[in-house]
């Protein structure tokens, strides 16, 4: 069955670094989302993209952030200068279509835990 | 806006009694709805979804849920709970209105299934 991955699992990072969070989504799949959840809190929508740009951002989602879908099956998520409440699990998803057909629910990554220093 | 309410912090049951994980939304439209289980150091994996049709939805595990518009609630349900099914459980909603619509989730509900 196919599934988003994500890579790294687990990522240390002194404050001030720059970090790439990479996924692959589903092969067939055109729109793609980063969302974030912070140790005990609930799950917090990023930014959506779709066609190569984003669609929809998050009062969250400000200038450190940018996403990229380099090659055509990359999706990465950077944070230009890492801040201590960067520190968070962050969960790349997928979905095939947005309609009311049986494609649109978001297929979810692993998630990759950022840990900033 | 759209909003997701999940009231409570934790669920126990005991095994092979009957669940219920609660949930009510807020959105202005048609919603479409979700559930997502999380294991402990794993991602969001689908349980079921609402679209339209019927209000009884089947999914994943034995899990069902009942979307009430009326009581503006999307409830989780299963006949019969395993100790397995002790997890993270999030309900989601969408507008139902096209476009790039983000998925907004509840706060997680904990289910404890004891033996």
């Amino acid at each position: 069955e196919p599934e988003v991955t994500q890579t790294p699992s687990h990522q240390v990072t002194q404050m001030g670094q720059e970090v790439i969070l990479r996924c692959v989504p589903i092969s067939n799949h055109l729109y793609f989302y980063w969302y974030r959840q912070i140790l005990g809190q609930k799950v917090e929508f990023l930014v959506s993209f779709y066609n190569n740009e984003i669609s929809e951002k998050s009062e969250i989602f400000d200038d450190q952030f940018s996403v990229e879908r380099p090659d055509g099956s990359n999706f990465t998520l950077k944070i230009r200068s890492t801040k201590l409440e960067d520190s968070a699990m962050y969960f790349c998803a997928s979905t095939q279509s947005l309609s009311g057909s049986s494609y649109n629910e978001q297929f979810f990554g692993p998630g990759t835990r950022l840990t900033v220093l | 806006a759209q909003s997701v309410a999940q009231p409570e912090d934790q669920v126990n049951v005991a095994e092979g009694n009957p669940l219920t994980v609660k949930c009510t939304y807020s959105v202005s439209g048609n919603p479409y709805l979700f559930w997502y289980v999380q294991y402990p150091n794993r991602g969001l994996q689908f349980l079921l979804k609402y679209i339209t049709g019927d209000n009884l939805v089947k999914g994943s595990y034995g899990f069902e849920a009942e979307f009430n518009k009326s009581q503006t609630s999307f409830h989780l349900k299963k006949p019969s709970a395993l100790v397995s099914d002790s997890a993270l459980y999030f309900c989601a909603v969408r507008v139902n209105s096209g476009g790039y619509q983000k998925v907004t989730f509840g706060i997680g509900t904990k289910l404890q299934v004891i033996p």
